[in-house]
């Protein structure tokens, strides 16, 4: 079945340095994806939708100099913390529809916890 | 604006008793509607799903859940639960861009 893989599980940088954090379909090619942020012991919040071949469009409330969202390719999107704060530590997901519309399976990666200390 | 509100942050229930998470939303038009698990530092598996059709909708590791459109509810249900149902769940409405719940922690006592 459609895969959304997630890359790392895991990290902990320093304050002050950037993270990328890598969302791949791996067997499916995903014009859309979506990147979400959770607290602990909070839910999913919705930070922005990353495009093939155009611009994320991010919720309001994100800043989008901070939060960078790159869709290199049909299968790749990324998310760049920059200058990371520990106020931006939590568990980021994304997610993948196999087709457009609405009644597509949702794909979602294992999620990627940050820890900026 | 879509909103989903689940009205119990925690519920701790018995091994092989039943289980009901209560959800309730709010959406424009036919909702999408969506469960899923979270276990403790794990990303999301979609238990079920409603799109369309019947309303009573049966998922995986034997849960259910019914969409009832005149109380905007999309309860989760399993008949007896087992202790590695312990987890978080979450319910959610959308198409590709999901609203999610607060969440639900559920606890099972041996």
């Amino acid at each position: 079945g459609a895969v959304v893989s997630q890359h790392p599980s895991r990290v902990i940088c320093k304050s002050g340095t950037s993270v990328k954090i890598e969302c791949r379909s791996l067997d499916f090619q995903a014009t859309t994806m979506f990147w979400y942020r959770q607290f602990p012991k909070q839910s999913l919040m919705l930070m922005a939708t990353s495009n093939e071949g155009s611009k994320a469009t991010y919720e309001q409330g994100v800043e989008k100099d901070k939060f960078l969202i790159n869709h290199a390719s049909l299968t790749l999107s990324t998310l760049t913390v920059t200058s990371a704060h520990p106020e931006d530590s939590s568990f980021y997901i994304c997610s993948a529809p196999t087709l457009q519309g609405g009644n597509s399976p949702l794909h979602f990666g294992n999620g990627t916890r940050l820890t900026v200390t | 604006a879509q909103s989903v509100t689940q009205p119990d942050i925690h519920i701790t229930v018995s091994e092989g008793a039943s289980l009901e998470l209560r959800c309730n939303y709010s959406y424009g038009a036919t909702p999408y509607l969506f469960w899923y698990v979270q276990s403790p530092g794990q990303g999301l598996q979609l238990l079920l799903k409603y799109f369309s059709g019947d309303t009573l909708v049966q998922g995986i590791k034997g849960f259910e859940a019914e969409f009832k459109r005149s109380q905007s509810s999309f309860n989760l249900r399993k008949p007896s639960v087992h202790w590695s149902d312990a987890a978080e769940y979450f319910c959610a409405v959308g198409e590709n861009k999901l609203t999610f719940g607060g969440g639900t922690r559920v606890l099972v006592k041996p």
